[in-house]
């Protein structure tokens, strides 16, 4: 069965610094990966995915992600945060067969936002 | 705004009683899919249903249930409530792919 881990439950960050969250995945086939961000009191967004191809790719509100299949690792990241950007956020792994993609998600990473 | 709607958005109800929570998928979403998020459990799936059949099972209880009716809006059955049910219940629809997720039914059993 899949599994995530996302190793920081809670990271703190300066606004302008740069982030990168982390998200560890254990999967016997080719993954869909994804980022979710959750604001409190509201739903996921999808802030970007990864099915095949470029192991960049790039997202919603400035983040991106790289897929690095020796690490097992699709770490999240943003070169400058903004105060907005305080949120939790979800990495989760779908199966790639069509028609049957549920999600396992990972623990969460609280974004803190400093001035 | 994802095009998922959920209603409604918040519940409240006693141990032992019964109700339903509805989602409405984006427009030519063929699944559905339904998490349960807490905050000992995380965000957990439950049930996906594929144009209007059963297609995979997580981790739902027994008292749960959930039906995909021929407009595919999608209906979620919580009977013999329990304090532990109280939750954050997500509804997500998909064409193959990404999911998208609704804002959730806020249920709090009291």
């Amino acid at each position: 069965a899949q599994s995530v881990t996302q190793p920081d439950i809670h990271i703190t960050v300066s606004e302008g610094a740069s982030l990168e969250l982390r998200c560890n995945y254990s999967y016997g086939a080719t993954p869909y990966l994804f980022w979710y961000v959750q604001s409190p009191g509201q739903g996921l967004q999808l802030l970007l995915k990864y099915f095949s191809g470029d192991t960049l790719v790039q997202g919603i509100k400035g983040f991106e992600a790289e897929f690095k299949r020796s690490q097992s690792s699709f770490n999240l990241r943003k070169p400058s945060v903004h105060w907005s950007d305080a949120a939790e956020y979800f990495c989760a792994v779908g199966l790639s067969n069509f028609g049957n993609e549920k999600l396992t998600f990972g623990t969460g990473t609280r974004l803190t936002i400093i001035p | 705004d994802s095009g998922v709607t959920q209603t409604p958005k918040h519940l409240i109800t006693a141990t032992g009683q019964r109700v339903t929570l509805r989602c409405s998928p984006r427009s030519g979403d063929l699944s559905v899919y339904w998490y349960q998020q807490s905050l000992d459990q995380g965000l957990q799936f439950l049930i996906q249903y594929y144009n209007g059949e059963e297609r995979a099972k997580g981790n739902i209880l027994e008292r749960f249930s959930a039906q995909q009716f021929p407009d595919l809006h999608s209906e979620l059955n919580l009977s013999s409530l329990e304090l532990g049910d109280s939750a954050l219940y997500f509804c997500a629809s998909s064409l193959g792919g990404e999911q998208y997720f609704g804002p959730g039914t806020r249920l709090t059993v009291t």
